[in-house]
Order: structure tokens, then sequence, then C-alpha cells
């Protein structure tokens, strides 16, 4: 079975402080694609990332960093010195290499504090 | 480039009455996608097009959902006899090819009274 887990519902924390999200995904398939996506309150989901299951490379793009395991099927996004405006919901996603559909986890909610 | 376009942004309607929705993706798009996301989850895949071919239905889709590409552009989805169970966000994305990243519209609420 194809599956997507984010474990934590919801996480608080104050301006600056480093946060990480977790994502652990299931699938049998050797091709594979991985993404994050952040929902803010506004409601319209913004694409983050894509990473291929060839590719275990981590990335990094100004505050944001995605550490890809694929010995641990994990995927975890981290924010450094948070910001309120990184206050949203995240997904991870999975997508297979013979579909096109994106299977979602239940998401995470950051809040970020002044 | 604008992005990925949807209408109405929010519809209410009775219990029983069918409604429908539009999509217009990036332009240079061929894949466009309907996913629907209901409160604290993710959103759910329904249906994907290439081009105007309708490529895979999901088990959400009963028979009174319906939806169309006619010309590989825009696309319409259409729920008849809406049920209160119908009541979410219904989201369309669109991508440039397999695998690649979808981009995601504002979305359609729907309320069922």
């Amino acid at each position: 079975a194809q599956k997507v887990t984010q474990a934590q519902t919801e996480i608080s924390v104050v301006e600056k402080e480093d946060v990480t999200l977790d994502c652990v995904y299931e699938t049998r398939d050797t091709t594979y694609y991985l993404f994050w996506y952040k929902q803010p309150p506004s409601g319209e989901l913004v694409f983050l990332i894509r990473r291929n299951s060839f590719d275990e490379q981590n990335e990094i793009s100004g505050r944001y960093s995605w550490n890809f395991q694929k010995s641990t099927s994990s995927f975890n996004f981290t924010i450094t010195a948070s910001q309120v405006v990184d206050s949203a919901v995240y997904f991870c996603a999975l997508n297979l290499g013979n579909t096109d559909k994106l299977i979602f986890g239940t998401g995470t909610r950051l809040q970020v504090f002044p | 480039d604008t992005g990925v376009s949807q209408n109405p942004r929010h519809k209410i309607t009775k219990r029983g009455q069918n409604v429908t929705f539009r999509c217009d993706p990036i332009s240079e798009h061929n894949r466009l996608y309907w996913y629907r996301q209901t409160l604290g989850q993710g959103p759910e895949f329904l249906t994907y097009f290439q081009n105007e071919a309708q490529l895979e239905k999901s088990r959400l889709l009963s028979d009174r959902f319906s939806a169309e590409r006619p010309k590989g552009s825009f696309s319409t989805l259409e729920i008849q006899r809406t049920e209160q169970g119908d009541s979410a966000m219904y989201l369309c994305a669109s991508s440039l090819d397999r695998a690649f990243e979808q981009f995601f519209g504002p979305g359609t609420r729907l309320t069922v009274l």
C-alpha cells in the first residue's frame, strides 16, 4: 500500500526557533517522487520542493532544508529561524512513477508566535 | 504567466441540487487534476486528464460525479444530486508532465445544506 504519514498534527514555536516537520512514506515502488506543499491561511497550496527516489542529496533553499533518507523512508523538512509568515499547514505528498496522482499526508499545522 | 484559476470560489447549494465547477489550468500544462479536501485532511485525488483524455478516476468519484475537459484546456467537475457529505474544498491542479510538480488553484468551497 502507498501511504504518507505526518505524525505531528500541530507544532507551535516562537519566532527564530528551528523546527522540523516529519514525513514518513510507504511504497514498494523503486521509482517515486516526494513533494512538500505549504497551505497558508488563504488556503491555496503552494509547491515547495520535488525530489525523486534516486536523488538522496539533501537540499537547502534559504531557510528551508530537506532531508531525504531512503533507509528510513523519511523526507523531513526543516525551517531554520522560523518567522510568523511560516505559519501554515504543511503537506508531504508521494507520487509513484506509474501514476499521476499525489498521495498526501494529513498535514502538520505550524504556528509561529512572535 | 497566470496560475490555475477556479470558479466559483464558493458555492452554497441545497441537498439534491446539481453543481458545476470550472478550472482553468496554466496554459502550457497538458495534465489537469481534481482533488477534494475536507477539514483537517490532506487533499484526496479524484481524477485527472492528459489533454482531453480522462485517464484515471478514484473510487471516491461516485457516479454522481462527472468531469470533462472537452478541448484539452479548461475542465468542469459536475456533482449531481448533491449530498451533505459532498461538502468540501474542491481543488484543481495542473502540471507540465507526469511526476512534475502540480500547481494548485485556490479551490472551490462547496457547502451542501
